[in-house]
């Protein structure tokens, strides 16, 4: 079974600076992948970055990367230079790679307030 | 190319009556995905399909749950005698293959009320 563990439930950043949100998870897998998408308002689940276990690098795209400590089994999204249009939820989730296509596990979600 | 798109957008509905939520994904993603998003949580799996098999339909809640893709594009999810329970939101996605590092992308959901 997999797990994804987000323990904030919301977090506040100023304008234009970094902010972290926090994802743990629990896999028996040996190979698997990491998402994070964004949720607005408007309730659609916009992809923002994707990590896989045997990947070397951490992961970026544009203003997002991705803290990935194996280890740990932690994988932390960074957004820097934040904008009051990164106000949302976030959601990481994980799917294991060896047993065929397996279904996205998403965690609870941390809310991002970005203030002025 | 258009995004995956779900109808209706809002569905109220009473207690006992049968629901129909459709999803149209991206053209050419041959793996579509269902999942339920109660208030304050993450998605949860419902069923996937790859081409018109159902591969796994594992996360349905119960056999009052049943979705069919029957030419392996448009989607229908079916849940009768509605329960005030499943009341949520219900996500749609799709993925250019069944291969799990494909991104799975989002509809904006269908919003069901159970009254």
């Amino acid at each position: 079974a997999q797990k994804i563990t987000q323990t904030q439930p919301g977090m506040f950043v100023q304008e234009k600076e970094a902010v972290t949100l926090d994802c743990t998870y629990d896999t028996s897998d040996p190979s698997y992948g990491l998402f994070w998408y964004k949720q607005p308002s408007s309730g659609e689940m916009i992809f923002l970055i994707y990590q896989g276990s045997y990947d070397q690098q951490n992961a970026t795209e544009g203003r997002y990367s991705l803290n990935f400590q194996k280890a740990r089994k932690s994988a932390n999204l960074v957004i820097s230079a934040s904008q009051l249009g990164d106000s949302a939820m976030y959601f990481c989730a994980m799917r294991g790679h060896s047993s065929g296509n397996t279904p996205l596990v998403f965690g609870k979600g941390t809310r991002l307030s970005v203030i002025a | 190319g258009a995004g995956v798109s779900q109808t209706p957008s809002n569905k109220v509905t009473e207690k006992g009556k049968y629901v129909e939520l459709r999803c149209d994904p991206i053209s050419g993603h041959t793996a579509l995905y269902w999942y339920r998003q109660s208030l304050g949580q993450g998605p949860e799996f419902l069923i996937y399909f790859q081409g018109t098999g159902a591969a796994d339909d594992s996360g349905l809640p119960n056999d009052r749950f049943f979705a069919v893709r029957p030419e392996g594009s448009v989607s229908t999810l079916k849940i009768q005698r509605t329960e005030r329970g499943d009341s949520a939101v219900y996500l749609c996605a799709s993925s250019l293959s069944e291969f799990s590092a494909d991104t799975q992308y989002f509809g904006p959901g269908t919003r069901l009320t159970v009254l």
